[in-house]
């Protein structure tokens, strides 16, 4: 079946604009989570959702990130304002488990370039 | 907060040849997962550990979850050309399903 699907998969932004990045997950899944990927790094945590609730939120860097899945299904992250130094590749993860991590299966990822 | 250590930074075999890399930390994880990325992608989960002394194979790799929960390996054998990427362990604490990821482990093998 399909896996987790993320659009756009690439994003230039200048500095100061909003960007929206959407995630799909597989069907199914009640668990999304985003993250946040810097060059040469591993991924770090950023939100998490089961199902339409917004469970942790402790990994957005700043009031400028915003995430929603209002229908459960689909997430969009949302960062205002952007700055160099939130360029970086943002990845979706979706999971079928709600209790625990268990196994979260990952999207391409958006790669977000600020100039 | 919570750090994976992961190293050496690059590892380089030839074809063929097995491979292990280890993943450790300072605190303790209830699950561990190993992921493989390749350029341009999202990681791709390769296996998945739930139990302390878990030895789980999956084709030519094997993973163990360590017995003080504090570590975890993955081993490759007979490495074959397909297998360069990066590879990177992750835990889970089990407290708010989040993971955490090490820096990864850059594996080249030499046809």
């Amino acid at each position: 079946g399909a896996g987790v699907s993320q659009s756009p998969r690439y994003k230039v932004a200048k500095r100061g604009q909003d960007v929206a990045l959407r995630c799909d997950p597989i069907s199914g899944h009640v668990s999304l989570f985003w993250y946040q990927q810097a060059l040469g790094q591993g991924p770090e945590f950023l939100t998490y959702f089961q199902n339409e609730a917004q469970l942790d939120k402790s990994g957005l860097p700043s009031d400028r990130f915003f995430a929603e899945r209002p229908e459960g299904s689909v997430s969009t992250l949302k960062i205002q304002r952007t700055q160099q130094e939130d360029s970086a590749v943002y990845l979706c993860a979706s999971s079928f488990q709600t209790g625990g991590t268990y196994e979260q299966y990952f999207g391409p990822g958006t790669r977000l370039t600020v100039t | 907060g919570q750090q994976l250590n992961q190293s050496p930074q690059s590892m380089f075999i030839q074809e063929g040849e097995d491979v292990s890399m280890n993943c450790t930390s300072s605190s303790i994880f209830n699950t561990w997962l190993w992921y493989k990325q390749d350029p341009g992608e999202g990681p791709v989960l390769l296996i998945a550990l739930y139990k302390a002394g878990e030895l789980t194979s999956n084709g030519r790799l094997t993973a163990q979850f360590g017995i003080t929960r504090k570590d975890s390996f993955l081993n490759i054998s007979a490495s074959i050309p397909s297998d360069v990427g990066i590879y990177f362990c992750a835990g889970d604490t089990g407290a708010n399903s989040k993971l955490t990821f090490g820096k990864g482990i850059t594996l080249s093998v030499r046809p």
